[in-house]
């Protein structure tokens, strides 16, 4: 299957600071990729579809001045964490969406604000 | 509404002995359905896609069926290494090109 990377594995941050995540395609380009958060022992949760060369389309409930996303080209995405609090203590995976709509994941991104 | 479920949400198995992991899903227009296995603090790992009723996929030990209202992931035999949980995921029309996944199940099997 396709190969997605994403850096940092593992972030730590103080309150108040913003933090980049990046997600790379690796072998393919993806037009689309998503992010997801995680919580502990429970399933997915889409945050927002990331399109190269537009906007991303967040879901409900998600703030878009929080969790901004930029896809500048066909192999990255990046989440920027803003203002990042407690409450943003979360695991963040991303995706590329292959040729049949199949999604290919990054191994995540653990984010501890403290 | 549009929804998958899976079951059972957590499943334990002795080395060598087979079992079912279910997805049952109620939307309109399936595009496809998508199996994935996930570790822990890791990102899912794509296992198969199923289109249409009747489709069947192996991959090693595993095996998924699809129906129409529901998808199997068959293990034959387990081992160890196959604790992980799997999830299955199902793209449909009006649903904006975007997986909907269901909560998983959380296999572990037993040497």
């Amino acid at each position: 299957g396709a190969v997605v990377s994403q850096h940092p594995s593992r972030v730590i941050c103080k309150s108040g600071t913003s933090v980049k995540i990046e997600c790379r395609s690796l072998d393919f380009q993806a037009t689309t990729m998503f992010w997801y958060r995680q919580f502990p022992k429970k399933s997915l949760m889409l945050m927002a579809t990331s399109n190269e060369g537009s906007k991303a389309t967040y879901e409900q409930g998600v703030e878009k001045d929080k969790f901004l996303i930029n896809h500048a080209s066909l192999t990255l995405s990046t989440l920027t964490v803003t203002s990042a609090h407690p409450e943003d203590s979360s695991f963040y995976i991303c995706s590329a969406r292959g040729r049949d709509h199949e999604q290919y994941f990054g191994p995540g991104t653990r984010l501890t604000v403290t | 509404e549009d929804q998958v479920t899976q079951s059972p949400e957590a499943l334990r198995l002795q080395e060598g002995e087979s079992s079912s992991l279910n997805c049952s899903y109620t939307v309109s227009g399936l595009r496809g359905l998508f199996w994935y296995r996930q570790d822990p603090g890791k990102g899912p790992e794509f296992l198969f896609t199923l289109y249409s009723a009747g489709e069947e996929k192996e991959k090693e030990r595993l095996k998924a069926t699809l129906t129409k209202k529901e998808s199997f992931l068959h293990i034959t035999a387990p081992k160890p290494e196959d604790s992980a949980t799997y999830l299955c995921a199902v793209l449909f029309s009006g649903g904006y090109n975007k997986l909907i996944f269901g909560a998983g199940t959380r296999l572990a099997v037993h040497p």
